[in-house]
């Protein structure tokens, strides 16, 4: 059972690069997430899906662009990749209100 | 709106030791509480959970309360071992009408536990 894989794993970007993250889930999950992790301020959420075809803004979407292409894929696109956006990217996904978030295992990005 | 707030890290302790990393929040309503451990180099794994007042949460050897009197949620441990060293994430999610209800977490906890 796979649950929620992402790629690449690590990628380092040059200011002004554009590229997409991947995620898929493999649960039949509603809802899909994206967090970045940066030291001492725990996750954020950038952008996140309720359900299919519907995308929404969380804390820190400026710089990011998402598409639900399907029930399992929810993707990231930097459009030009600055140095800020350095960081740990999660995707994860859940099956109800009351259900906890299930993690895929990052993505480490270096813009330089 | 929404917010956590954990204990500050880093926490070092002996192996056997009792742990307690502290989480308190804010919320509207009644939230469902929640406590994510990460290895490292691993995304963020549940814990434990807690749905309603006054309802433990269990697993591993840790537990936690949902005391909604003090609006807390606190992680206790009685003996801890080297393999719980990681980093601990406090989270609460609002009881939103749709699946999208967001989870808010907490700084996070960084443990580490010495032979």
């Amino acid at each position: 059972n796979a649950g929620v894989t992402q790629n690449p794993k690590f990628q380092v970007l040059k200011t002004g690069q554009s590229m997409t993250l991947q995620c898929a889930q493999d649960m039949n999950h509603n809802s899909m997430y994206w967090y970045r992790q940066d030291p001492g301020m725990g996750l954020r959420l950038i952008y996140y899906s309720a359900s299919e075809g519907t995308t929404d803004k969380g804390e820190v979407p400026n710089g990011y662009n998402v598409s639900r292409l399907n029930k399992r894929e929810f993707s990231l696109r930097l459009e030009s990749a600055a140095p800020s956006q350095t960081s740990v990217y999660f995707c994860a996904s859940r099956g109800g209100v009351y259900s906890p978030l299930h993690f895929g295992n990052g993505t480490r990005l270096t813009v330089t | 709106g929404d917010s956590v707030t954990q204990m500050e890290g880093p926490v070092t302790l002996s192996e056997e030791a009792f742990l307690t990393i502290n989480c308190t929040y804010t919320a509207t309503g009644y939230p469902s509480l929640f406590w994510y451990v990460q290895y490292p180099g691993e995304g963020l794994q549940l814990l434990l959970k807690a749905t309603k007042a006054d309802d433990k949460g269990s697993n591993k050897g840790f537990e936690a309360t949902y005391r909604k009197e003090t609006t807390s949620f606190h992680l206790e441990k009685g003996s801890v071992q080297v393999s719980d060293s990681a980093v601990y994430f406090c989270a609460l999610s609002d009881r939103g009408e749709t699946s999208g209800s967001r989870l808010t977490f907490g700084e996070g906890t960084q443990l580490t536990v010495n032979p």
